[in-house]
C-alpha cells in the first residue's frame, strides 16, 4: 500500500463550489505539505504543518484553507473554487530535524474548475 | 531568501547518450540539495540528495550529481540514458533560515529520451 494517499485522484467542479482534497499518510511523519503544480511553474507551496497544532501559510495560500485532523491526515479546502485554481495538487510528508528533509509525495489530485 | 533555477525547461537526448540537467541555487545559509523525478501521472520521488560530506552524490537509476559550493550549482548527470528515464526532474533546496526548514523547488526540466 502507498505511504501517502490522496483522494480524489481527479475532480471536476464548478466555479463557486466548495471542495475538499484529502491526504493520509502511514509514514508516521509529523510534517505535511500541500503543493500545487502548474506547467512551467514547478511546485508551489500552499500550506504546511509541522505538527497537529502548527499550521503555516505557504507562498500561495490565498483562496485555500487546511485542516490537520490528526498526525496522519491533512486536508485542503477551496472555499469557493475559481478557474485559475485548476491544477495538479500534491500532498507530501517529511520527518523533522536535520537529515530528514526528504519529502514523500502522494500521487496527486487533478482538479478542473469550470 | 532561497531560490532555485533550472534554466532548461526541456532537454531532448538520444538513447544511450549522456545528459546533464542544470540546477543553480541561492541561499544565505548552508543548504541541503535534492533532485526529484516525476514520471508521467505520478507524484515526485527522491532521486538523490546532498546533506554533507562528499560533493559527488550517487542516486538511483545510475544518476549522480555534484555539489559545487563556489558555483552554487548541483547539476544532475547520467552517462547513458534509457527510454525509461523520460520524465520531469525537479531540483530542490532546503535550509533552516529563521529556525524553520524551508524547501523551494525549481520549475522542472523535462527530459525526453529519443530512441
Amino acid at each position: 500500500d502507498a505511504d501517502v494517499t490522496q483522494t480524489p485522484r481527479n475532480r471536476i467542479t464548478k466555479t463557486g463550489k466548495r471542495i475538499m482534497l484529502e491526504c493520509s499518510q502511514t509514514k508516521g511523519h509529523d510534517r505535511m505539505y500541500w503543493y500545487r503544480q502548474d506547467p512551467g511553474l514547478g511546485l508551489r507551496l500552499i500550506y504546511y504543518s509541522f505538527d497537529v497544532k502548527d499550521i503555516n501559510k505557504g507562498e500561495i495560500s490565498d483562496g485555500y484553507s487546511v485542516s490537520r485532523q490528526a498526525q496522519a491526515k491533512f486536508s485542503l479546502s477551496l472555499e469557493s473554487a475559481i478557474p485559475n485554481q485548476t491544477a495538479l495538487y500534491f500532498c507530501a510528508t517529511s520527518g523533522a530535524g536535520v537529515g530528514q528533509e526528504t519529502q514523500y509525495f502522494g500521487p496527486g489530485t487533478r482538479l478542473l474548475v469550470l | 531568501a532561497q531560490s532555485v533555477t533550472q534554466l532548461d525547461s526541456q532537454v531532448p537526448v538520444f538513447e544511450e547518450a549522456p545528459v546533464e540537467l542544470r540546477c543553480n541555487y541561492s541561499s544565505s545559509v548552508s543548504v541541503y540539495l535534492f533532485w526529484y523525478v516525476q514520471y508521467p501521472n505520478q507524484g515526485l520521488q527522491l532521486l538523490l540528495k546532498y546533506l554533507s560530506g562528499s560533493t559527488l552524490v550517487k542516486g538511483i537509476n545510475g544518476f549522480e550529481a555534484e555539489f559545487n559550493k563556489s558555483q552554487t550549482s548541483f547539476h544532475l548527470r547520467k552517462p547513458s540514458v534509457h527510454i525509461s528515464d523520460t520524465a520531469e526532474y525537479f531540483c530542490a533546496v532546503s535550509d533552516y533560515s529563521g529556525g524553520y526548514q524551508k524547501v523551494t523547488f525549481g520549475t522542472g526540466t523535462k527530459l525526453q529520451v529519443i530512441p
